[in-house]
């Protein structure tokens, strides 16, 4: 199945500066790839997403990356801000199977920025 | 938000009984997922349904069982609680399986002593 790796586990950036977080995938058939934001004790929620046919996908502030030959994906945050501390979770979906299509995440980074 | 809701939201059970989590959907989704999350771990699968009565293992379905008998509702039973099934459950739903925005319940954080 398909093999999700995350990092880094921790960032700490200052307020206003760029975090960048990587997320490698192992089958090459994937082709969608969510990145959810999970704020403390509250439920996961989809921030952005992009598709294989997608190299780069903005919404404001965020950003995310996809390269399909190198296999992996990286989410971008400009000016970041204190309510963007959060845990992150990529994600990437398996090749078919059976007609389902399972989601495998990545362990999460758990973004701390300092005001 | 999505109309998901999980119940109960916590529970503390003894080792060896058996718990049942209930997810709760009015979105008429036909996807519907329940995960757990653990330190180090993201989140894992452990069973999903794909339609009512039809449902499938994840990856760490050892010790779980699910049903689904109306669209609305998914349930997971842990058949005899152990302490490392100690963890917080997600229910999620999707209305096209992978493809789509997965919605999450809130979450049901479950201790087993």
């Amino acid at each position: 199945g398909e093999n999700v790796e995350q990092h880094p586990s921790t960032l700490s950036v200052q307020e206003g500066d760029s975090a960048v977080i990587k997320c490698t995938y192992s089958d090459s058939a994937s082709n969608y790839f969510p990145w959810y934001k999970q704020e403390l004790g509250k439920r996961p929620q989809l921030i952005i997403d992009i598709r294989s046919n997608v190299g780069e996908k903005k919404d404001q502030r965020i950003a995310v990356t996809l390269n399909k030959t190198a296999k992996h994906f990286s989410l971008h945050i400009t000016e970041t801000q204190p309510e963007d501390s959060a845990v992150y979770f990529c994600a990437a979906k398996e090749a078919d199977s059976g007609g389902y299509q399972k989601v495998t995440f990545g362990t999460g980074t758990k973004l701390q920025v300092i005001p | 938000d999505a109309g998901i809701t999980q119940s109960p939201r916590h529970k503390v059970t003894e080792t060896g009984t058996p718990v049942t989590l209930r997810c709760h959907q009015t979105e008429n989704h036909r996807y519907m997922y329940w995960y757990r999350q653990d330190p180090g771990h993201g989140l894992r699968l452990i069973h999903y349904s794909y339609g009512v009565k039809d449902t499938d293992k994840g990856e760490v379905s050892d010790g779980y069982s699910v049903s689904r008998s109306k669209t609305e509702d998914f349930l997971l039973t842990l058949e005899s609680a152990t302490s490392s099934q100690t963890s917080v459950y997600f229910c999620a739903i999707s209305a096209a399986g992978g493809v789509t925005e997965a919605f999450f319940g809130q979450g049901t954080r479950l201790t087993v002593v």
